[in-house]
């Protein structure tokens, strides 16, 4: 398996445009987790989905974000629109299950609001 | 709420010598605790899982310890190698709930 795929690795944008990263989990894995790593804040969970379903999305920051996961194998994260405290670095994991055993990460996208 | 501490924040060591990496969180009711590394620019790696009921885990030069009532875990790396330069972060994930919270993480570099 290549393992959880994120797309773009790095995209830069102007303030007020929309953005959407895009996440391929590794197959027969049913939990995808949203994540954004900063240095002031570390890794921080946005929102986590359990076979296709948004479980919690408490650490979505604001309505600006939004997050769909229309079927197994694939996930968006949308910010609309952009500002630049979006900046951080967006990495997607997936696990077996639920209450998971080992996640695995995607190598992240890089983003930049100017 | 749960938090997870490591300290030092970094930590620079001679080639050969051994790694010992702390983390320490405060609600001791939890599920399991990983240790992960991280890589400049890249994602994290799961290194090491324990379970609550563990006390503690092996993986060729790594081991890592549990210590629930006392909210602790350590990380072990034998005789280190400059390969094992990165960052390592441990998370723990409550027993009721599925959310792994991450400490912020030790820098390690290994000098040749």
């Amino acid at each position: 398996d290549a393992g959880v795929i994120q797309s773009p690795r790095h995209e830069v944008t102007e303030m007020g445009q929309e953005v959407t990263l895009r996440c391929k989990p590794i197959s027969g894995h049913n939990s995808l987790f949203w994540y954004r790593q900063t240095m002031m804040r570390g890794l921080e969970l946005l929102i986590y989905f359990n076979n296709n379903v948004p479980i919690d999305d408490s650490g979505m920051p604001e309505d600006r974000f939004s997050a769909k996961m229309p079927n197994a194998s694939f996930s968006t994260l949308k910010i609309q629109p952009s500002e630049p405290r979006d900046s951080a670095v967006y990495f997607c994991a997936s696990s077996f299950q639920q209450v998971y055993e080992k996640l695995f990460f995607g190598s992240g996208t890089q983003l930049s609001v100017l | 709420k749960q938090e997870v501490t490591q300290i030092p924040a970094a930590l620079s060591v001679p080639e050969g010598e051994n790694l010992v990496l702390n983390c320490s969180f405060t609600d001791s009711a939890i599920y399991n605790l990983q240790w992960f590394r991280q890589d400049p620019g890249k994602g994290l790696t799961s290194l090491l899982l324990i379970q609550s009921s563990q006390r503690e885990q092996t993986s060729g030069r790594l081991n890592a310890s549990l210590d629930k009532s006392s909210g602790r875990s350590t990380l072990y790396i034998a005789a280190s190698q400059p390969g094992d330069s990165a960052t390592y972060l441990c998370a723990v994930i409550k027993a009721a709930g599925n959310k792994l919270t991450f400490g912020g993480g030790t820098r390690v570099l290994v000098k040749p």
